[in-house]
């Protein structure tokens, strides 16, 4: 079975801080996308990387895909409390499958 | 306005008393599958859906199923439902182009089983 894991779980810091989210996995995707999903609502995507060491930035928020495919990273720079929320990263296994991280529930502090 | 509906929001059932959960997506999609959200567990896929009438198995499809008679429609059925199918229930509509399979979520459907 495959899995992503994402580090850390959960993670609570002050307005304008830096941090990085770590999307893992042993599996290789042809895709990985970013969520965030906040209380009481769907995830909404935020980001997709198709290639290999690819690079996306979304205003603050920088999105790297590994060079093999099996690991991504968000980083945000100088949150802010509208950052909050659970942020889910999701993997494409073959044509159809979809395969969801655990997720890395952000607080930021005002 | 693109959107998937999920209804109901917010459903309380007994053990074994069949139930369907709708979702429904105006944007034409042909890719659409349902996912269950626990705790510790994050989203897992339970059912999807090709196109009309094409479904398979996700990771966690046992007690579920499924159908896809028109391209806007696609129901969850749980025919016998047990306290373990208490979850936070997702509809997701995507279009099947190249690169990832963007996926429009539902709003949710948060289902206890006594």
């Amino acid at each position: 079975t495959q899995l992503l894991e994402q580090s850390p779980q959960f993670l609570s810091i002050q307005e304008g801080e830096n941090l990085t989210v770590y999307c893992n996995s042993s599996s290789v995707f042809s895709s990985l996308q970013w969520y965030r999903q906040e209380p009481g609502e769907g995830p909404v995507l935020l980001v997709t990387v198709v290639t290999g060491g690819e690079v996306k930035k979304l205003k603050r928020l920088t999105f790297q895909f590994g060079d093999a495919r099996k690991d991504s990273s968000l980083h945000i720079t100088a949150a802010q409390p509208g950052d909050t929320g659970l942020y889910l990263c999701a993997g494409r296994s073959g044509t159809y499958k979809y395969i969801f991280g655990t997720g890395t529930r952000l607080k930021v502090l005002a | 306005e693109a959107q998937v509906t999920q209804n109901p929001r917010y459903l309380i059932t007994v053990t074994g008393k069949k139930l369907t959960v709708t979702c429904s997506q105006n944007m034409n999609h042909e890719y659409m599958s349902w996912y269950r959200q626990d705790p510790g567990l994050g989203l897992r896929q339970i059912y999807y859906s090709m196109n009309v009438e094409v479904t398979d198995k996700g990771d966690v499809p046992e007690g579920y199923k499924v159908s896809r008679k028109e391209k806007r429609n696609f129901p969850l059925i749980l025919e016998s439902p047990s306290p373990n199918q208490t979850s936070l229930y997702f509809c997701a509509s995507s279009y099947t182009g190249t690169g990832g399979l963007e996926a429009f979520f539902g709003q949710g459907t948060r289902l206890t089983v006594v």
